[in-house]
């Protein structure tokens, strides 16, 4: 158990739809960082904030946002589902910015 | 820009043979460099990283890695591979920056190992 939570597992949805993913990071760690894994694109970084502040953004689509509370839990929103958005969306957290990433189970999207 | 390959999509190992992953990365200065597994189902798991200093580093459950900077690489290696060793592994390199005002990594494709009892 990495300590990094993420909810929930699984989600099932239908095409235009919008849907939000949820992080909890380990306890103490101010940085989270989203992954995308699909067959075709592998694992793909989306997006990182770090103590409530965007850090770095990756191949994050218009379609997609993020956020990150004061508490440092972060919300990943997807709207205007595809079908290609169909994929395993994993957050991530370290303390800081150079430091070793904790991966959550993920959360398994499937758009139909 | 940077960019990690794993030439090596499926690896088949019997169980006991020693196992060599490879892993080569494209990156200007001193990579910060790095080996995951994910088991099915499962988030992934830092087995080890190397960031500066001995380029041989050893990680978790008895795997071991060695930087070279002349080949641009970072194999991962074990002795002696396991049946619970069966996962995919992903190696990774810090993006620019990394350490500095981000730390998001760029992975490789991941290379499967399949082990034969």
């Amino acid at each position: 158990d990495s300590g990094v939570t993420q909810t929930p597992k699984h989600l099932i949805t239908a095409t235009g739809q919008r849907v939000t993913l949820r992080c909890s990071p380990r306890s103490g760690d101010l940085s989270v960082y989203w992954y995308q894994q699909s067959l075709d694109q592998g694992l793909q970084f989306l997006i990182q904030y770090y103590n409530g502040e965007e850090r770095a953004k990756g191949n994050i689509l218009e379609r997609f946002s993020a956020q990150q509370f004061p508490d440092l839990h972060s919300e990943l929103n997807l709207s205007s589902l595809e079908l290609g958005d169909s994929a395993l969306y994993f957050c991530a957290s370290s303390s800081g910015t150079g430091d070793t990433q904790y991966f959550g189970p993920g959360t398994r999207l499937t758009v139909l | 820009a940077q960019s990690v390959t794993q030439p090596d999509i499926h690896i088949t190992v019997s169980e006991g043979a020693s196992l060599e992953l490879r892993c080569n990365y494209s990156y200007g200065a001193t990579p910060y460099l790095f080996w995951y597994v994910q088991s099915p189902g499962q988030g992934l798991q830092l087995l080890l990283k190397y960031f500066s200093g001995d380029t041989l580093v050893q990680g978790i459950k008895g795997f071991e890695a060695e930087f070279k900077r002349s080949q641009s690489s970072f194999n991962l290696r074990k002795p002696s591979v396991h049946w619970s060793d069966a996962a995919e592994y992903f190696c990774a390199v810090g993006a620019l920056n990394y350490g500095g005002s981000q730390g998001n990594l760029i992975f490789g494709k991941g290379t499967k190992l399949s082990v034969k009892p």
